[in-house]
């Protein structure tokens, strides 16, 4: 599985740096958001989710941030690591259960 | 467990022809989801399944498109007749009533229609 490709938006980040990928959404009434990666030939894969009554989520190496007041959802990777080259997405849980709808994608490069 | 199962791989076929897709889900799961991803439209749902029955299927493109469930283990995409247009990738994915945000997809079939 490819991901969506040549007008993704990049994120070139050197290894053991810090990553951020950000994401703005439209439904206010989304219940959960959601964050996936994409790896070349690969299907996506769940990250992590954050409910929309939480501001931070943190994970293995990620965290995930939820500004509601902006619409603003992004996804912080400590130390990354060439294995985080991938896309990521974002996506909501709109309400209906399990109907996700994915935004467009961030590719993130990692750098030696 | 072996993950999501979807067949073929790689489906190259000439416009007009029938094209099935074929995807097994992972053991145990209540829902069973196809996606389409293609670089001008991204990653779309068209069709899901909980416990064999459709759900939502106001994804799908058009008539052209139909997706079964015979069985808990086992769904078909069927595009027919196939336009070039439907070219991209599908994807079938599974998850738990009790995870949901948490889909597990399979590695996809990437279709051309020439």
């Amino acid at each position: 599985g490819e991901s969506v490709g040549l007008h993704l938006p990049t994120l070139s980040v050197q290894e053991g740096d810090n990553s951020i990928i950000n994401c703005a959404y439209s439904n206010s009434a989304s219940d959960y958001f959601i964050w996936y990666k994409q790896e070349s030939g690969k299907g996506p894969q769940f990250i992590i989710d954050i409910r929309s009554n939480m501001d931070k989520r943190q994970g293995q190496r990620v965290t995930v941030l939820l500004n509601k007041t902006v619409k603003h959802l992004s996804l912080q990777i400590a130390a990354t690591q060439p294995g985080d080259s991938a896309v990521y997405f974002c996506a909501e849980n709109t309400g209906t259960a399990s109907k996700l709808t994915f935004g467009t994608g961030t590719r993130l490069q990692v750098t030696l | 467990d072996a993950g999501v199962i979807q067949s073929p791989r790689h489906e190259v076929t000439e416009m007009g022809q029938e094209v099935t897709l074929r995807c097994k889900p992972i053991s145990g799961h209540d829902y069973l989801f196809w996606y389409r991803q293609t670089m001008m439209r991204g990653l779309e749902l068209l069709i899901y399944f909980n416990n064999n029955v459709p759900i939502d299927d106001s994804g799908m493109p058009e008539d052209r498109f139909s997706a079964k469930m015979p069985n808990a283990s086992f769904s078909t995409l069927k595009i027919q007749p196939s336009e070039p247009r439907d070219s991209a990738v599908y994807f079938c994915a599974s998850s738990f009533l009790t995870s949901y945000n948490e889909q597990f997809f399979g590695p996809g079939t990437r279709l051309t229609v020439l």
